[in-house]
């Protein structure tokens, strides 16, 4: 099973909104509403940012937002911050009880 | 708030098996699962696979049946990693990872993560 396809890298300047992509198939996100989203900074553990496709969970800027369409979840950074310089990995539900990840999207703040 | 904290870093030889463990405290009574992904130097995550320790049946990636097992006691909230026929591949830090069972075990919260490093 191949990993979901993302964006190896997106850029944006510090006010800017980006979006980022994460395409899979009719069996993992197009079939299921459980797509998360977790950001990680080098050195440290994934923190999730977005669960089943568009929760924020608590403690985290409503500046992230998610959304799905077809195959494709997408994650929106808006107000984009220089903290929010990270590696972004989204993850789906994929079937018979496992779960897939995407390769990462490195976001570069300008 | 949920914690997860792993075991120390390991250094193992080729052809030899390693056992991570994962302990968990707080969070609220619902049935979770633990699920392990593990991350090679320089590349992205990859999900293992899982277990509901409540029921004691884990899941596993295809690219890891056969030499991956995974168990959990409920009892005490530990959960166990143990990957066996080690090469330098397996090199990476794994994590250990909570979500509710009824999310399939989708990650909440993570652990700190525990660096196996495969060397002769």
């Amino acid at each position: 099973q191949s990993a979901l396809t993302q964006p190896r890298s997106v850029s944006g300047s510090p006010g800017q909104a980006v979006t980022m992509s994460c395409t899979g198939t009719s069996s993992d996100v197009g079939r299921y509403n459980y797509v998360s989203w977790y950001q990680q900074y080098p050195g440290k553990a994934p923190k999730l940012i977005i669960s089943d496709v568009t929760n924020r969970p608590s403690g985290v800027p409503d500046r992230f937002s998610g959304s799905k369409s077809g195959n494709t979840a997408s994650l929106t950074i808006s107000g984009l911050q220089a903290d929010d310089e990270a590696n972004y990995y989204c993850c789906s539900y994929a079937g018979s009880y496992t779960l897939i990840f995407g390769g990462g999207t490195k976001l570069t703040v300008l | 708030q949920v914690q997860l904290v792993q075991s120390g870093a390991e250094v193992k030889k080729p052809g030899s098996s390693v056992k991570v463990s994962c302990k968990a405290s707080g969070g609220t009574s619902s049935t979770y699962e633990i699920t392990w992904v593990r991350q090679a130097p320089g590349q992205g995550l990859e999900w293992m696979g899982g277990i509901v320790p409540m029921f004691g049946r884990a899941n596993y990636a295809q690219t890891f049946r056969g030499r991956l097992t995974i168990t959990a006691d409920d009892s005490t909230s530990a959960a166990y990693m143990e990957l066996n026929s080690l090469t330098s591949e397996d090199t990476a830090i794994y994590y250990c990872a909570r979500g509710r069972a009824a999310r399939f075990g989708l990650p909440d919260h993570w652990g700190q993560g525990t660096l196996v490093t495969v060397s002769s």
